[in-house]
Parts: structure tokens; C-alpha cells; sequence
């Protein structure tokens, strides 16, 4: 049981380039999420997914795309990368009715110059 | 809309010494909310909630609807207890939904 898994876990990125995050869950959870780790300003969500087939824009969803492609995957895409880009991402899963917890990937480093 | 603020950066303390990370929110409703905790080289994890009014590792947290305040303490800071610390907040009060504040770094010196 993996959890949470994301690739890949570093990534340099010139301006203007595309690239897509990939994210999984083993543990049967309905709900998937991005976030973004910026320092001093926590976590932010960028896009949900409440179930399969289902996707939704979070806080700061601009120069990002997602694509729930089935329950167990969640990638996002970043069409043209930026500068502001630049981050800590971060996917999460949760279990409606379960424990109130979301379990959180180990995080992918992008650097956009 | 709902705001979460933490706001210490960074808190310091010795070994032993009580710990209290500062968490106020707004929120026009009753959320739910919650302490999640990230250790060096580690996931990001649940450290408590409000609703299941447990101690976790010596931590506690508790409600003060008034002051719109969810502060962690800890008598005796440990070592370990060193990582990031997140205050959150869940509108729907199940926790499917986050507001995070920005987090503070706790570090216990020896």
C-alpha cells in the first residue's frame, strides 16, 4: 500500500515549457487534490476532483490544467510554464465518511527559470 | 470567505519548555478545524482535529470560538516535535475542504 505517490519529484522547467504532474492513490479514495506550497503562504489549492469524472477549481486554478483520468489518477498540467510557477506541489486524496483526514504525496519541486 | 492566520513563522524553544503555535481564524460558520504537521523528509500528516478532542504526541489544541482561536500547545517541547506546523480549516466541517494558514517552523534546541 503506496498511498499517495507523485512524479516526478524534482523538475526544471524553462519559461513557456509544458509539463504534466502525475499523481496516484491506492487507497480507494473518492476525493483527489492539488495543492501548492509557497513559503509563508502555506497551502493552496489549485484544483479538487470530489469524485471520478468530477473537477474544480480551487483557490489559484490560472496557468493550470487537471484531468481526473480515473479513481486512482489525478495529474496536472501546466500549459505554458511561468516563473510564478515556481513551487512545491503537493497532491492529496481523501475518503469521504472515513477519518477526516487527508493523506498527502511526498511533493514535486518545480523550478521555472 | 474563510482565512486562516498563523502568525509566527518561526518559534523557538528549548527542550522542556512549553510550546504554544498561535492559529486564528475567520469564518462565519462553525468549522471544523485542524493540525497537520510536516517532520523533515516526511509527508505531510494529520497531527490532530478539534472534533475528536485528543492529545496526539503530547499536543493538544483547543476551540475558543470567541477568539475565533485554535492555538497547539505542548508542556514539554521535545526535540522531535522540530517540523513545520499547519493550522486548517474545513467550512464543511469534515474535512474534504482546507484552508491552510501559512504555517509555522517550530524548532527545540538541546
Amino acid at each position: 500500500n503506496a498511498g499517495v505517490t507523485q512524479t516526478p519529484k524534482f523538475q526544471v522547467l524553462k519559461t513557456g515549457q509544458s509539463m504534466t504532474l502525475q499523481c496516484a492513490q491506492d487507497m480507494n479514495h473518492n476525493s483527489m487534490y492539488w495543492y501548492r506550497q509557497d513559503p509563508g503562504m502555506g497551502l493552496r489549492l489549485i484544483y479538487y476532483s470530489a469524485s471520478e469524472g468530477t473537477t474544480d477549481k480551487g483557490e489559484v486554478p490560472n496557468g493550470y490544467n487537471v484531468s481526473r483520468l480515473n479513481k486512482r489518477e489525478f495529474s496536472l498540467r501546466l500549459e505554458s510554464a511561468a516563473p510564478s510557477q515556481t513551487s512545491v506541489y503537493f497532491c492529496a486524496s481523501y475518503l469521504s465518511g472515513g477519518t477526516y483526514e487527508q493523506y498527502f504525496g511526498p511533493g514535486t519541486r518545480l523550478t521555472v527559470t | 470567505a474563510q482565512r486562516v492566520t498563523q502568525p509566527e513563522k518561526l518559534l523557538s524553544v528549548f527542550k522542556g519548555a512549553p510550546v504554544e503555535l498561535k492559529c486564528n481564524y475567520s469564518y462565519s460558520g462553525s468549522p471544523e478545524l485542524f493540525w497537520y504537521v510536516q517532520y523533515s523528509r516526511q509527508r505531510l500528516q494529520l497531527l490532530l482535529r478539534h472534533i475528536s478532542r485528543e492529545s496526539i504526541k503530547g499536543f493538544t489544541a483547543d476551540l475558543n470560538k470567541g477568539e475565533t482561536s485554535f492555538h497547539l500547545k505542548k508542556p514539554f517541547a521535545q526535540e522531535e516535535d522540530s517540523a513545520m506546523y499547519y493550522c486548517a480549516l474545513s467550512p464543511t466541517g469534515v474535512g474534504n475542504m482546507l484552508t491552510f494558514g501559512g504555517g509555522t517552523r517550530l524548532m527545540v534546541k538541546p
